[in-house]
């Protein structure tokens, strides 16, 4: 069965800090893809980024930056000098299956704070 | 272009009552998700609609049901409303019925049974 940890449950930085959000995925299946959703106070769930299982180069878009290792089944997520409207509550996702399968499994999520 | 749309955004029922939550896609998109969030929990799957069609389900009890309408928008139905019951419910849509295609998660409906 497919199953995400999320081991973090919140994190405190102030503005300015870089911070590291871990995942940890199991899977048995050889083709997956992971994702990263942020998810404000409203309630939304805003899509980050979506990686394949044959794809593990590391990626860097603005200030996030995604580090994929197999070998350990972490996706790790990275936020380069933290702003205030990076507070929400962050969620790494798995989904087993050629084509990507047809539902996701959440992680328990991190609950992010960046302060002035 | 609209975003996902969920009605409606909050809801407050009483035990043992009924619960329509409707959700709109994104137009184009023909398949619908269904999602159940406690808080301080990530998103539990609950249906999946692919061209009016159940494609997935997660594990969760028949009280819970969904169909998906030939505009492809979507109803969750709970009944027998239990406490515990009490979540967000998040829809999202994509283009098919597959996850490299894609999601995209409306605001959710928040409920809350009493």
């Amino acid at each position: 069965a497919q199953k995400v940890t999320q081991a973090q449950t919140e994190i405190s930085v102030v503005e300015k800090e870089d911070v590291t959000l871990d995942c940890v995925y199991e899977t048995r299946d050889t083709t997956y893809y992971l994702f990263w959703y942020k998810q404000p106070p409203s309630g939304e769930l805003v899509f980050l980024i979506r990686r394949n299982s044959f794809d593990e180069q590391n990626e860097i878009s603005g200030r996030y930056s995604w580090n994929f290792q197999k070998s350990t089944s972490s996706f790790n997520f990275t936020i380069t000098a933290s702003q205030v409207v990076d507070s929400a509550v962050y969620f790494c996702a798995l989904s087993e299956g050629a084509g990507g399968g047809n539902k996701l499994t959440f992680g328990t999520g991190t609950q992010l704070k960046v302060e002035l | 272009d609209a975003g996902v749309t969920q009605s409606p955004t909050h809801l407050i029922k009483t035990r043992g009552q009924h619960v329509t939550l409707r959700c709109s896609p994104i137009s184009g998109h023909k398949s619908v998700s269904w999602y159940q969030q406690v808080l301080g929990q990530g998103p539990q799957f609950i249906f999946q609609y692919y061209e009016k069609e159940e494609r997935g389900r997660g594990n969760f009890p028949d009280r819970f049901s969904a169909r998906q309408f030939p505009n492809y928008s979507s109803e969750l139905n709970v009944n027998a409303l239990l406490l515990g019951d009490s979540a967000l419910y998040l829809c999202a849509s994509s283009q098919r019925g597959l996850l490299n295609y894609g999601y995209t998660f409306g605001s959710g409906t928040r409920l809350t049974v009493v």
